[in-house]
């Protein structure tokens, strides 16, 4: 089993819908976690930091469900300019070099 | 302010060959790493160093090396290419502790034919 696990995707959907993304991790000590953006042929950028009692940046809302080991973006009033993967992460301890990756899930937004 | 900057953007080596993959930050960063992106799977993590002068190996270190003498500076060698080793490589580098944003290099894109 995969550490992180993702919905490849792609999820294709129309301007001004709402879309949601899931995401489930392995370990249960995990620490951190985060969304990162990556478009097409570019580097990840993060997108945001995921806090336990969920957070919200615009249009975008990220939960973390310790329980059942998933971590979960929303993303409203999808825009043209949302279409990207979007890649989980996360932290096992305290130390950057046991971030992993999930694969991404890729998102196209149409007019 | 640069941030992470990557040489080349793109190469075509044959198997065999060896090759030097360039990475530097201005930010004064004490956390530096190199991943791999293939399809279908999470970025994997190489080598990474916490300042310089220390290095240690992540996931999947086969393969290559590293080294930094400075604190900018982290350059991933290729020792003996295999085609195996095609890939797009990134370099990233962040403030040590695990709350701190990442910062990501363009990318290099490693064909090994």
């Amino acid at each position: 089993r995969k550490e992180v696990e993702q919905d490849p995707g792609p999820f294709n959907v129309p301007e001004g819908a709402t879309v949601a993304f899931n995401c489930t991790y392995s370990n249960s000590a995990s620490q951190s976690f985060f969304w990162y953006r990556q478009d097409c042929r570019k580097e990840p950028k993060l997108l945001m930091s995921v806090y336990s009692s969920g957070n919200e940046d615009g249009r975008f809302t990220a939960q973390l469900n310790r329980a059942s080991q998933y971590i979960s973006l929303l993303i409203r009033d999808s825009k043209l300019s949302d279409s990207a993967t979007y890649l989980c992460v996360v932290i096992l301890t305290s130390n950057n070099n046991d971030m992993r990756f999930g694969a991404g899930t890729r998102l196209t937004v149409k007019p | 302010n640069a941030g992470v900057t990557q040489t080349p953007k793109f190469q075509v080596l044959k198997t065999g060959q060896s090759m030097t993959l360039q990475c530097a930050q201005d930010m004064n960063h004490e956390y530096m790493s190199w991943y791999r992106q293939d399809p279908g799977m999470g970025l994997r993590l190489i080598h990474y160093s916490v300042g310089a002068g220390i290095t240690d190996q992540g996931e999947v270190p086969n393969g290559y090396n590293v080294s930094r003498s400075t604190t900018e500076d982290f350059p991933l060698r290729l020792l003996s290419a295999a085609p195996s080793q095609t890939s797009v490589y990134f370099c990233a580098s962040s403030y040590l502790g695990d709350s701190y944003e990442q910062y990501f290099g363009p990318g290099t894109r490693l064909t090994v034919t």
